[in-house]
Formats: structure tokens, C-alpha cells, sequence
């Protein structure tokens, strides 16, 4: 069983919907948790940086913690066509910059 | 101005050579990292310099020796390459290690062992 578990899609949604993407993770002690968007050739830029449990809200994104369930998410409204790319999600300890990624959903927003 | 840079884009060799992968970072951090991401996108830490000092080698093969001749360059350099070696090489830098300091990627080494 991998640590952080993320279904890889692809998931496909029409312009403007709200998309949920979400992983699970199995290591109690991991504290800061991240969500990558990856365009096709080229490398994770990071999207959201969250602490802990809570949510945070940055524009159209939205990520969620839930660490008594050992779950976060990542929601974007209104979805755009420029949307379309991979969502990585990834979380690290405390102490340390080794971050431990999920496998990434394929997300297609179409027009 | 690209932050993190590396090179070359693409690389495609046969089984049995050595190859490296250069990287820089322009951003002032202390903080470097090679990662491998494999065909099913699933992205893995390979080493982690921080001032130029090792501080993770993961269950990584003897042929794969990572050189920081400075804090600004990373280098990867992989012996007698195999198939299994194919995947595309991430370097990333962060402001320093133990802090709240995120990772900045390059685009991606895309190498093709045949």
C-alpha cells in the first residue's frame, strides 16, 4: 500500500463545474500538505500549501484538510479548458522538505 | 528568467552508457533535489543536497551519484544505464530544508534508454 494513495483518472468535467480532487494518506505525522498542477511536458508548479487541518482558499482553489480521516482536497470552481492538466497532491513531516507525493488525477475540462 | 534549469530537455542513449543531467537554480535557495517521475506520473525523491551536503539518498542504485559542485547546481550523473532507467529526472530547490519553504521545479529531463 503506497503512503499517499490519489485516484489517477482521468477525470473529465465541463467548462464551469466544480471539480473535487482528493487523496488519502496512511502516515499520521505528515503536517504540511500541497497541491502540484503539472502541465503536459512540464514540471509541478506548486498551487496550494496548507498546515495542518483547516482550509484555505486561494481564487477559484480551495483545499481542505482532514487529518483525523487522513484526507485532503482540492477544489476548483468554475473550471476552465486552462484547468486541464495533472493534480498532484503531496505532504511532508514536520521537520524536513522530503515530500512524499500521490500518483496525480488527469484532470480534461471541456469547452 | 527560468528559475530552475536543466540540461538537457531530452536525452535518449542505449543500454550501458553514462549520461548527466545539469541543473541550476537562480533563486537564491539552499536546497536541491533530484526527483524521478516514472511513466505512470508517479513522482519519487531521489537525493536532497542542502549548502552542497548530501542529506537524503533514497534506495537508489550505485549508478546514479549526485554532484553539488555549489548550492546553485546539481548535477546527476548515471552509469552503465538500463531500461528500467527511462522516466523523466525533476530537479527542484527550496529555500532551505527544515522550514516552511516550498519545492520549485525545472520542466524535466526526458530520459529514453533503448
Amino acid at each position: 500500500q503506497k503512503e499517499v494513495e490519489q485516484d489517477p483518472g482521468p477525470l473529465s468535467v465541463p467548462e464551469g463545474a466544480i471539480v473535487s480532487l482528493n487523496c488519502t494518506y496512511s502516515n499520521s505525522a505528515f503536517q504540511y500538505f500541497m497541491w502540484y498542477r503539472q502541465y503536459s511536458r512540464k514540471g509541478p508548479e506548486l498551487l496550494m500549501y496548507t498546515y495542518s487541518s483547516g482550509n484555505k482558499e486561494d481564487g477559484r482553489f480551495t483545499a481542505q484538510v482532514d487529518k483525523s480521516s487522513k484526507y485532503i482536497s482540492l477544489f476548483i470552481r468554475d473550471s476552465q479548458p486552462s484547468d486541464s492538466a495533472t493534480y498532484l497532491c503531496a505532504m511532508r513531516l514536520e521537520y524536513g522538505n522530503k515530500l512524499v507525493f500521490g500518483a496525480g488525477t488527469i484532470l480534461r475540462v471541456k469547452s | 528568467d527560468t528559475a530552475v534549469s536543466q540540461t538537457p530537455k531530452y536525452l535518449v542513449t542505449q543500454m550501458g552508457n553514462d549520461k548527466s543531467i545539469k541543473c541550476e537554480q537562480n533563486l537564491g535557495h539552499d536546497t536541491m533535489y533530484w526527483y524521478k517521475q516514472d511513466s505512470k506520473k508517479f513522482l519519487k525523491i531521489m537525493f536532497s543536497y542542502n549548502n552542497k551536503e548530501l542529506i537524503i539518498n533514497e534506495t537508489v542504485p550505485n549508478r546514479f551519484s549526485p554532484k553539488s559542485p555549489d548550492k546553485a547546481h546539481l548535477n546527476l550523473h548515471i552509469n552503465s544505464l538500463e531500461l528500467g532507467d527511462s522516466a523523466v529526472y525533476f530537479c527542484a530547490s527550496s529555500q532551505d530544508w527544515g522550514n516552511n519553504s516550498p519545492l520549485h521545479f525545472g520542466n524535466g529531463t526526458r530520459l529514453t534508454v533503448t
